[in-house]
């Protein structure tokens, strides 16, 4: 079946460092990507997507790009700060887009201090 | 719009005791889900539902019951409580179809803690 697999976490940054958490899948045909946030008391939100192979969602930014050889999405920010500290959920999906049924990855929690 | 609901924020049951978890939307989204995160594990489906009336169950089910009278409306019930389903609790939603690309809508959370 599908699965999601991400980094263990817990990652500590400084401020203004490079972020990568890296996210692999095991999928049949081609699914869409997701990153979902979820910061501290809060339910999910949706940070970014991509629905094809070589496709780049962004926002915030943050970047990932859609790896279909690597079977990767990996999430990347050039400086952080410490206001992006939260748990990062990659999530895989149907093809072409659609939400309505996603299996998640265990979660990886950011922390970055001043 | 107030989006996904969820009440209570957190509660302590005792073991053998019941609750009913409620989450309501105002999106007038079909697609509504029950999740449970428990640390370092991620999110697993519980049950879902594509609209009123009709429900079905995810991952992990048992222990579990749900009803989906209204579109708005997501109940999630606990009929026997047990330590293994002390958890934090989310409910989602999504309207199907091209509107589904914008990812699924949260709730806030329940904390359950069974003893």
């Amino acid at each position: 079946g599908n699965s999601v697999t991400q980094m263990e976490g817990p990652v500590t940054l400084s401020e203004e460092a490079f972020l990568t958490i890296n996210c692999t899948y095991t999928a049949t045909g081609y699914p869409s990507l997701f990153w979902y946030v979820q910061y501290p008391g809060e339910g999910l939100q949706l940070l970014l997507k991509a629905t094809k192979a070589d496709d780049k969602g962004s926002n915030k930014g943050f970047e990932a790009t859609y790896r279909k050889e690597t079977t990767s999405f990996h999430l990347e920010k050039g400086s952080v700060q410490v206001s992006d500290s939260a748990v990062y959920f990659c999530a895989l999906g149907p093809a072409q887009g659609g939400s309505e049924k996603l299996v998640f990855g265990k979660g990886t929690k950011l922390t970055v201090n001043p | 719009n107030a989006g996904v609901t969820q009440t209570p924020k957190f509660r302590i049951l005792k073991i053998g005791q019941s609750m009913t978890l409620q989450c309501t939307q105002d999106m007038n989204h079909n697609y509504m889900y029950w999740y449970r995160q428990d640390p370092g594990m991620g999110l697993k489906l519980i049950y879902y539902s594509v609209g009123a009336g009709i429900t079905d169950k995810g991952e992990v089910p048992n222990g579990y019951n749900v009803s989906r009278s209204t579109t708005e409306d997501f109940p999630l019930r606990l009929e026997l409580a047990a330590p293994s389903q002390t958890s934090v609790y989310f409910c989602a939603s999504i309207h199907s179809g091209l509107r589904s690309l914008g990812g699924q809508f949260f709730g806030p959370g329940t904390r359950l803690t069974v003893l």
